[in-house]
């Protein structure tokens, strides 16, 4: 069974840090790209990071560029979003999510997702 | 960037009844849409991508069309799981990808 569990999420002042964390198992983690995506606080979804199978290919929204780091660690087959200079803005559940790759695909399984609350 | 517009915002139906979604691009995007379902408090879920091909274990009764700007989601028929918010997402842009706002369909 494909699972992937997020953790690190909580409560943290506005400049601080958080590292998140997503579990993988269930799949070859090595053929597969991965990304996160957040959701604030009743709203829409918003793509947050992706990241390759072989890492030689990391992509951040601007909202995030500069700020957050994204990396992978395939001997223990997870992925790691390091969030720095946290704002406000940045509250939200984040979840990974396993990409199908290419344009024509989709991201075809979700962890639950780990709330981020950024707040003094 | 690509800018995704989904109607209406909110779709008050009943169950039996057929739903149809829509997702305008600010620019032509091929046929590279996806579509997912989000439950309250669950995770996304994929429905549809390349525009019309449905993703492993979705019921029939969800079908995908549309190519270039303008795209559709249809929901033959409303089981009462159906009620959730509907997400379409861009890939022309990938690995980048943006979401449109979102359209809740809910009981009537």
């Amino acid at each position: 069974e494909v699972k992937l569990v997020e953790s690190g999420g909580g409560l943290v002042k506005p400049g601080g840090s958080l590292r998140l964390s997503c579990a993988a198992s269930g799949f070859t983690f090595t053929y597969y790209s991965l990304i996160w995506v957040r959701q604030a606080p009743g709203k829409g979804l918003e793509w947050v990071a992706y990241i390759s199978r072989r890492s030689d290919q990391v992509k951040y929204a601007e909202s995030v560029k500069g700020r957050f780091r994204l990396s992978r660690d395939d001997a223990t087959e997870s992925v790691l979003l390091q969030m720095n200079s946290l704002r406000v803005e940045d509250t939200a559940i984040y979840f990974c999510a396993r990409e199908l790759g290419g344009s024509a695909a989709g991201s075809d399984y979700w962890g639950q997702g780990t709330p981020v609350t950024v707040s003094s | 960037e690509v800018v995704l517009t989904q109607s209406p915002v909110t779709l008050s139906l009943s169950p039996g009844e057929r739903a149809t979604l829509s997702c305008r691009a600010s620019q032509s995007l091929s046929t590279y849409l996806a579509w997912y379902q989000q439950r309250p408090g669950q995770a996304p879920r994929l429905l549809i991508y390349d525009a019309s091909k449905r993703a492993t274990g979705v019921p029939a009764r969800f079908s995908g069309s549309g190519s270039g700007t303008d795209f559709t989601l249809t929901i033959n028929s409303l089981e009462p799981e159906d009620f959730a918010v509907y997400y379409c997402q861009q890939r022309f842009t990938w690995p980048s990808v943006t979401f449109g706002g979102g359209t809740k369909v809910e009981i009537k």
